[in-house]
């Protein structure tokens, strides 16, 4: 079974400073690690993915996340916010069985950008 | 850029009667999945289908549940007998494939309010 943690339900930053959302996870087996956005009244965007190899992987709108094995995490940063970053952040998990597993989602961190 | 569409995008019902929610997933796409949101949660597994039949599921999915794809491009998730806690956004994703190739496309949802 696997599990995800999102720490901080909710994240407030101001526009143009860093942007860290965290993520833990535990899995029993290599994990497939997602983030996807949800933005007011629309499904769930991917951002990024990690599979295997490079542990640092870029998404799209200049967010990047890191695996980090050691400490289960893969944390999600952007160098600088941007008031169109305003949404819900999903952190999800799978594992690498080759089936067709469900996601397992974290509960969410909405993000709120200050002006 | 190809989608996962969903129809309708808002379904009331009366307790007790069934529902049909719609998805076309992106056409090459091979697997079809079903999650949901309850308000306030976070996204949950239902259902993965493969080759027209169900691969996985999750505890949430019992007889009450069934999906189906009854063309080369809709699937269908049908909830018979809806109760009060099935109200809920609905979503449908796809995927290509699995494993390293597991990127879920996620549709916009269906919002399900069951009076």
């Amino acid at each position: 079974a696997q599990s995800v943690t999102q720490l901080g339900s909710h994240v407030s930053v101001s526009e143009g400073a860093l942007v860290l959302l965290r993520c833990n996870y535990s899995s029993s087996v290599p994990p497939y690690l997602f983030w996807y956005v949800q933005y007011p009244n629309q499904g769930l965007q991917l951002l990024l993915k990690y599979t295997t190899g490079a542990t640092l992987v870029k998404g799209i709108n200049g967010f990047e996340a890191e695996f980090k094995k050691s400490e289960t995490s893969f944390h999600l940063t952007k160098p600088s916010a941007h008031m169109s970053d305003a949404a819900e952040y999903f952190c999800a998990v799978s594992t690498s069985g080759g089936g067709a597993d469900g996601l397992t989602f974290g509960k969410g961190t909405h993000l709120i950008i200050q002006p | 850029e190809p989608e996962v569409t969903q129809t309708p995008s808002h379904q009331v019902t009366q307790m007790g009667q069934e529902v049909i929610l719609r998805c076309v997933p992106i056409s090459n796409h091979l697997y079809f999945y079903w999650y949901r949101q309850i308000l306030g949660q976070k996204v949950e597994f239902l259902v993965s289908f493969y080759n027209n039949e169900i691969s996985e599921k999750s505890e949430i999915f019992d007889d009450q549940f069934s999906v189906e794809r009854p063309d080369g491009s809709n699937f269908t998730l049908k909830i018979r007998s809806t109760k009060l806690e099935d109200s809920a956004m609905y979503f449908c994703a796809s995927s290509w494939g699995t494993g390293e190739s597991e990127t879920q496309y996620f549709g916009p949802g269906t919002r399900l309010l069951v009076l």
